[in-house]
């Protein structure tokens, strides 16, 4: 049972271009969330997604930044127009229940993200 | 969310049991404690969690306070594979917080050979 996939494991963008995050959860998984983060500092959750649907977006930069979750694929990260205060580590998690209080959050290798 | 309060570092030596503390004194009385931990880039990984009653698993044991106001992690014998930042993190109950991971700076744990 493959764990959580996201890819690539390293993507350098130039200022004003587009960057795609991708997440596969881990099988029978449909809820993901996913976290930034920046360079010596912690993580920080930014969204958080079930199939088709944005249930707590409450982390995500305003301007930007945007998720989804279709019902057939992987959950996207996109960022437009990339600045370098974007350039860090993304990482994406899944869980198989909402109830996540008595579970265990399974977390992927992250996207190292580079804006040059 | 619940504030944690964990030392910034902490070291050991190999084959040497450690003691991770945290504390957790605004607590919710339904908020389970979970910990995770990070390897040098990787993503985080799941530890342990619990709600009231000390817990063991192959990994590690969690100590609760009676007042729940604080917890340990304990490492019965550490190793230099468990060099890491140890995350304390009380997880909320409730309508959207379900799910997130609330990280604060955690304890970098250092190992020595």
């Amino acid at each position: 049972n493959a764990g959580v996939m996201q890819n690539p494991r390293h993507l350098v963008r130039r200022r004003g271009q587009e960057a795609r995050l991708r997440c596969s959860p881990m099988k029978g998984h449909s809820h993901v969330y996913w976290y930034r983060q920046l360079p010596e500092e912690g993580l920080k959750f930014m969204v958080y997604l079930q199939k088709e649907n944005i249930i707590d977006e409450s982390g995500m930069p305003k301007e930007r930044f945007s998720a989804e979750f279709p019902k057939e694929g992987p959950s996207i990260l996109r960022i437009q127009q990339v600045v370098r205060g974007d350039s860090a580590a993304y990482f994406c998690a899944s869980s198989p229940l909402v109830e996540t209080r008595n579970t265990e959050a399974f977390f992927g290798q992250g996207t190292r993200l580079t804006v040059v | 969310d619940a504030k944690t309060t964990q030392p910034n570092s902490m070291e050991s030596n190999e084959e040497e049991p450690v003691h991770l503390p945290c504390n957790h004194s605004t607590i919710s009385g339904t908020d389970y404690i979970h910990w995770y931990r990070q390897l040098p880039s990787q993503g985080p990984e799941y530890v342990i969690h619990g709600l009231t009653s000390n817990v063991n698993n192959r990994m590690a044991s969690l100590a609760i306070a009676e007042d729940r106001k604080s917890s340990t992690l304990i490492l019965h014998r550490a190793t230099l594979r468990d060099a890491a930042v140890y995350y304390c993190i009380p997880t909320n109950a409730g309508g959207t917080s379900y799910g997130k991971l609330t990280f604060g700076q955690g304890t970098i744990l250092t190992v020595h050979p």
